[in-house]
């Protein structure tokens, strides 16, 4: 597709459960983003990667949340025992095709919402 | 502390009068900055970044590195641009752009 695609849209989870949001990001692009955006708040930084290669993860709250990109397309972001505060929208964003310039422009896509019960 | 601030979670005005959206910042270093916008129900968008200094959709936001701000302005509202508004910021150097935001402000524009 054209846009970066995220699934599932809507999840709802038992504390506990474990859940795994994905993200298929713009054709081509380098950089893939997670961000975490709780109600009425703005968008927070969880992991960056390059490619396949996950180059920071300082936004990561807590062991429980663990993210991949093994080849550098699409990228999972995987949340064990989940608990209440983890309830939020999930967004991951892509940018920057190989060979031109790095702009800072973000592509977000619709984000995956979880509650957790 | 990297931080950006958006005071006013809600901003209404009407048809056609001027809006500005508030935006400061605060940075160690030279920072760029975007303002994002989403319309309902649609996903977030970027709408402006500094460096490029366009308008898009007849809205502008000047640097203005003293005041550490990068308001948005529009002379004319309408109502279609009744959306949430981010301003956000990512540090120039290498290529994790990750950016710090605000907590955004609604913008209601009435009839």
């Amino acid at each position: 597709g054209a846009g970066v695609s995220q699934s599932p849209r809507y999840k709802v989870a038992k504390r506990g459960q474990d859940v795994a949001l994905r993200c298929d990001p713009i054709s081509g692009h380098v950089s893939l983003f997670w961000y975490q955006q709780a109600l009425g708040q703005g968008p927070e930084f969880l992991t960056y990667f390059q490619n396949e290669a996950q180059l920071d993860k300082s936004g990561l709250p807590s062991d429980r949340f663990f993210a991949e990109r093994p080849e550098g397309s699409v990228s999972t972001l995987k949340i064990q025992r989940t608990q209440q505060e983890d309830s939020a929208v999930y967004l991951c964003a892509s940018s920057w095709k190989q060979g031109q310039p790095n702009t800072g422009e973000l592509f977000f896509g619709e984000g995956s919402r979880l509650t957790v019960l | 502390a990297q931080r950006v601030t958006q005071p006013e979670k809600l901003l209404s005005v009407f048809k056609g009068a001027p809006v500005e959206l508030k935006c400061n910042y605060s940075y160690s270093g030279s920072p760029e900055l975007f303002w994002y916008v989403q319309y309902s129900r649609q996903r977030l968008q970027l709408l402006l970044r500094h460096i490029s200094r366009e308008s898009i959709k007849g809205f502008t936001a000047d640097l203005n590195k003293g005041e550490t701000s990068f308001h948005l302005k529009k002379p004319f509202a309408q109502e279609e641009d009744s959306a949430m508004y981010y301003c956000a910021l990512s540090g120039r150097a290498g290529n994790n752009r990750k950016l710090i935001w605000g907590l955004g402000t609604s913008l209601a524009v009435n009839p």
